[in-house]
């Protein structure tokens, strides 16, 4: 079955303890992105991916850090935690053709990660 | 920069009337795409649709159809004979082919279908 996972799916954890939410898709995408979701902000763009080893910047990069190792993973790195990220976090991959590498296709979201830092 | 705009926070019908979400965007670009993504209250986020800025044809998906217009850079969503199953945070997204591999999401319509 096509699709995305993230681990885990919900985590209460404290401030300055660092942590990783995994994100692994089968599909192939070379496209992955992540979001955070946040009442009455809607989606915003964290990082992104458009191959293995390529990464930038969405438009809340601040106290994150991602990686793109393999081409089916894409980890969310948060070394040191604060309680404004507290969030709802989902990673997502889409395919690029040939003529437009990017975000241009259908995303393919995970189930979500409910984080909560205190 | 791009933007895009869901003016309507939260709106409420009652089952079986037609609803409009609307979706105002911004772009300088000439090439972009624009989307609309369901989110139910399972909480997952579902792909409804996708539009290049050069395919200005409306489109209609059984009850939903999808009203594309750039001369008022808005792509509206309208659900037909609304049913409580449609009850869902709405989204609208815009991605630009030359600027960036960025995509923007609108803040979202929180529609909520009466019985």
């Amino acid at each position: 079955e096509a699709q995305v996972t993230q681990n885990p799916r919900y985590l209460i954890t404290v401030t300055g303890k660092k942590l990783t939410v995994t994100c692994s898709q089968n599909m192939n995408h070379e496209y992955m992105s992540w979001y955070r979701q946040d009442p009455g902000l809607g989606l915003r763009q964290i990082y992104y991916s458009m191959n293995v080893e390529v990464t930038d910047k969405g438009d809340v990069p601040e106290g994150y850090k991602v990686s793109r190792k393999e081409k089916r993973n894409f980890p969310l790195i948060l070394e040191s935690p604060s309680p404004n990220q507290t969030s709802l976090y989902f990673c997502a991959s889409a395919w690029s053709d040939r003529e437009a590498m990017g975000p241009y296709n259908e995303q393919f979201f995970g189930p979500g990660t409910r984080l909560t830092v205190l | 920069a791009q933007k895009v705009t869901q003016a309507q926070t939260e709106i409420s019908v009652v089952e079986k009337e037609d609803v409009t979400l609307d979706c105002v965007y911004e772009t300088r670009d000439t090439t972009y795409y624009l989307f609309w993504y369901k989110q139910p209250p399972s909480g997952e986020l579902v792909f409804l649709i996708r539009r290049n800025s050069f395919d200005e044809q409306n489109e209609i998906s059984g009850r939903y159809s999808w009203n594309f217009q750039k001369s008022t850079s808005s792509f509206n969503f309208t659900i037909t004979a609304s049913q409580v199953v449609d009850s869902a945070v709405y989204f609208c997204a815009l991605s630009e082919l030359w600027r960036d591999d960025k995509i923007i999401f609108g803040k979202g319509t929180r529609l909520h279908i009466l019985p």
